[in-house]
């Protein structure tokens, strides 16, 4: 599975928007890019994907880089309760379509 | 709707007893994985179900470790002689299948956490 790249940490104070950076430059050209985040003491839980255009939903938006080698997961207001364990992604066709997941990116919400 | 259910939420056994970790995922996901999440480690892939079948079971740690899914359904995590280094949480997670899998988010349950006194 192609490799990402993610800050170890990062803080943000509430009601600010947040960008989450993700880098993935061995990326392939059907690799979907997933983003899920993880609470204390809760499995993880699906944020959002894309292919190639920006994504919108309720929860987060996904900004893809023209040539996929990155993106960025913005939140738009955070709250206290978006922190979290931030993992970005990419799922290929193969291996049954596993997540591998890596460390993530710690986020802190300061009140 | 209901998500991804794990049973028990909590297992605490004695080293070398077997224990048995349940999964009931979202109705009509044919994909099914288990993983693992040691204290303050990430997840590690443990073995995927597409249906009754395990394609994948390249995760599994040691031969003490086997893990079934019947009707397509529930899945059974299974640990023979239990060691000190079993104790995680185990995380079941469902999605839906075929050939859209690589576009279906996985739904993960809350898990079971394991310790292996």
């Amino acid at each position: 599975d192609a490799k990402t790249t993610q800050p170890n940490s990062m803080e943000s104070n509430e009601e600010e928007p947040v960008h989450l950076p993700c880098n993935h430059s061995t990326i392939s050209g059907t690799d979907y890019i997933h983003w899920y985040r993880q609470l204390p003491s809760q499995g993880p839980e699906y944020v959002i994907h894309g292919l190639t255009s920006n994504v919108n939903n309720r929860m987060a938006s996904l900004a893809i880089a023209e040539d996929r080698k990155s993106s960025t997961l913005i939140l738009h207001r955070a709250t206290l309760r978006d922190a979290a364990v931030y993992y970005c992604i990419l799922r290929s066709r193969g291996s049954g379509s596993r997540l591998t997941f890596g460390e993530g990116t710690q986020l802190t919400v300061n009140p | 709707g209901a998500g991804v259910s794990q049973s028990p939420s909590n297992k605490v056994t004695e080293k070398g007893k077997d224990v048995e970790l349940r999964c009931d995922p979202i109705s009509g996901h044919t994909a099914l994985y288990w993983y693992r999440q040691s204290l303050g480690q990430g997840l590690e892939f443990l073995i995927y179900f597409q249906g009754n079948s395990a394609p994948d079971k390249s995760g599994l740690p040691s031969d003490r470790f086997s893990a079934e899914r019947t009707g397509g359904s529930v899945s059974t995590l299974t640990i023979q002689r239990t060691q000190q280094e079993d104790s995680a949480v185990y995380l079941c997670a469902s999605s839906g299948g075929g050939q859209t899998l690589y576009n279906s988010p996985l739904h993960f349950g809350n898990g079971t956490r394991l310790t292996v006194t």
